[in-house]
């Protein structure tokens, strides 16, 4: 139980265009989604969380207009990296949290995101 | 401001050998704290974690942690490591409503 995935795995895109992430949680309901971002061969950073239902939360430093996240539902969370730049190259790796259940996470395999 | 260190960047351990890795916390109350490993590549995988109780934690393939809230640590260890053991390993705290804190990681390289 407690599975989260993340679609795609990987994508490629051109400097410019728009990438969205998908964070799904497949066998539980999960009130809050956190997105993090690991750069290569460093730590996870927590970017922003995300509640059922209404805005992110973001962490400080993180452009809440480059990255956008919407989570409609209660097992579905997106994250859109919009006008991605080389600098958003980056393993994006998304947590859930077990409705009623607190202090523990569930994390997705993550997305590597490369723009050229 | 919550913060977690992992004072180790590397460290090399024979095959069969024991293994502890180092990881201190600094937080207000009452902490929340997890190790994860990560192989090359991959998500995380929880390895244990300590909410309260006893504190000593087990967890799965054989690691333990050791809660000492007068050092502010929380030490992963394991009494014999096997070479699938290579990874990045991290030691984060928080959680519930809050995203978690990560340590830097531990590179665990494992000689045969």
């Amino acid at each position: 139980g407690a599975v989260v995935s993340q679609h795609p795995s990987w994508v490629i895109c051109k400097s410019g265009t728009s990438v969205k992430i998908e964070c799904r949680s497949l066998d539980f309901q999960a009130t809050t989604m956190f997105w993090y971002r690991q750069f290569p061969k460093q730590s996870l950073m927590l970017m922003a969380t995300s509640n059922e239902g209404s805005k992110a939360t973001y962490e400080q430093g993180v452009e809440k207009d480059k990255f956008l996240i919407n989570h409609a539902s209660l097992t579905l969370s997106t994250l859109t990296v919009t006008s991605a730049h080389p600098e958003d190259s980056s393993f994006y790796i998304c947590s859930a949290r077990v409705a009623g259940v607190t202090n523990e996470q569930f994390f997705g395999p993550g997305t590597r995101l490369t723009v050229l | 401001a919550q913060s977690v260190t992992q004072p180790d960047i590397h460290i090399t351990v024979s095959e069969g050998a024991s293994l502890e890795l180092r990881c201190n916390y600094s937080y207000g109350a009452t902490p929340y704290l997890f190790w994860y490993v990560q192989s090359p590549g991959q998500g995380l995988q929880l390895l244990l974690k300590y909410f309260s109780g006893d504190t000593l934690v087990q967890g799965i393939k054989g690691f333990e942690a050791e809660f000492k809230r007068s050092q502010s640590s929380f030490n992963l260890r394991k009494p014999s490591v096997h070479w699938s053991d290579a990874a990045e390993y991290f030691c984060a705290l928080g959680g519930g409503a809050d995203g978690l804190t990560f340590g830097k990681g531990t590179h665990l390289i494992i000689q045969p």
